[in-house]
């Protein structure tokens, strides 16, 4: 069974740094697209970044390019999204995905980390 | 980028009616199109992807169809359990972009 256990809830203050995980199981990492969508409560999806965690090839959105970074450890089979410099606008549930092979369709969603930013 | 636009923003039918929901493309994606269906406090789940296809353990009643670059999900009578709001995403290339979302509610 496919299963994406992402780390718990974050406050912090704008400026600081984040490192928000997800940890797969229950198939080969490797060969899986895996990524990561946002949600502002009560707002849409929007789609962030993408990574092939056998050859790290990473996508973002054009609207988060700069402003994350995603990276994925094979050997503890766990994708990652990273900030340098929180704003208050990173306020979201941050949501990761698995796509099935070969596509980019997210088959499979982990729980949500909620990510809030004040001072 | 790919625009997906979605409508009706929000619907409100009774249980055993049809509900439909539409995404149009801003440009050809062939059928690379998924459908999520998310409830409140959880997170979305696939409902249909490659435009037509159900994930398994989805109720038939849902279904997905495509003419073009327009979809549409269809929701052939409809359950209690089916109130969330309904999103589609495009697959066909980056960014990937979803559509705006449809609430679906239960009179």
């Amino acid at each position: 069974e496919v299963q994406l256990v992402q780390s718990g809830a974050e406050v912090k203050k704008p400026g600081e740094s984040l490192k928000i995980s997800c940890e797969a199981s229950g198939y080969t990492f490797s060969n899986f697209w895996i990524g990561w969508v946002r949600q502002v409560p009560g707002k849409g999806l929007e789609w962030v970044a993408i990574i092939y965690p056998r050859d790290s090839d990473a996508q973002y959105s054009p609207s988060f390019q700069g402003q994350v970074t995603i990276s994925a450890d094979k050997s503890i089979r766990t994708a990652y999204l990273q900030w340098t410099s929180l704003k208050a606008s990173d306020s979201a549930i941050y949501y990761c995905t698995r796509h099935a092979s070969g596509t980019y369709e997210a088959h499979y969603w982990g729980q949500g980390t909620l990510v809030t930013v004040s001072s | 980028d790919i625009q997906m636009t979605q409508s009706p923003s929000s619907v409100s039918a009774s249980v055993g009616d049809r509900v439909t929901i539409t995404c149009r493309a801003s440009q050809d994606i062939g059928s690379w199109l998924a459908w999520y269906q998310q409830k409140p406090g959880k997170a979305p789940q696939l409902l249909i992807h490659a435009a037509f296809t159900l994930k398994s353990g989805v109720p038939s009643r849902f279904s997905g169809y495509a003419s073009g670059t327009d979809f549409t999900l269809t929701i052939s009578s409809l359950q209690p359990e089916d109130s969330a709001t309904y999103y589609c995403q495009q697959a066909n290339s980056f960014p990937l972009t979803f559509g705006g979302g449809t609430k679906v509610a239960i009179k």
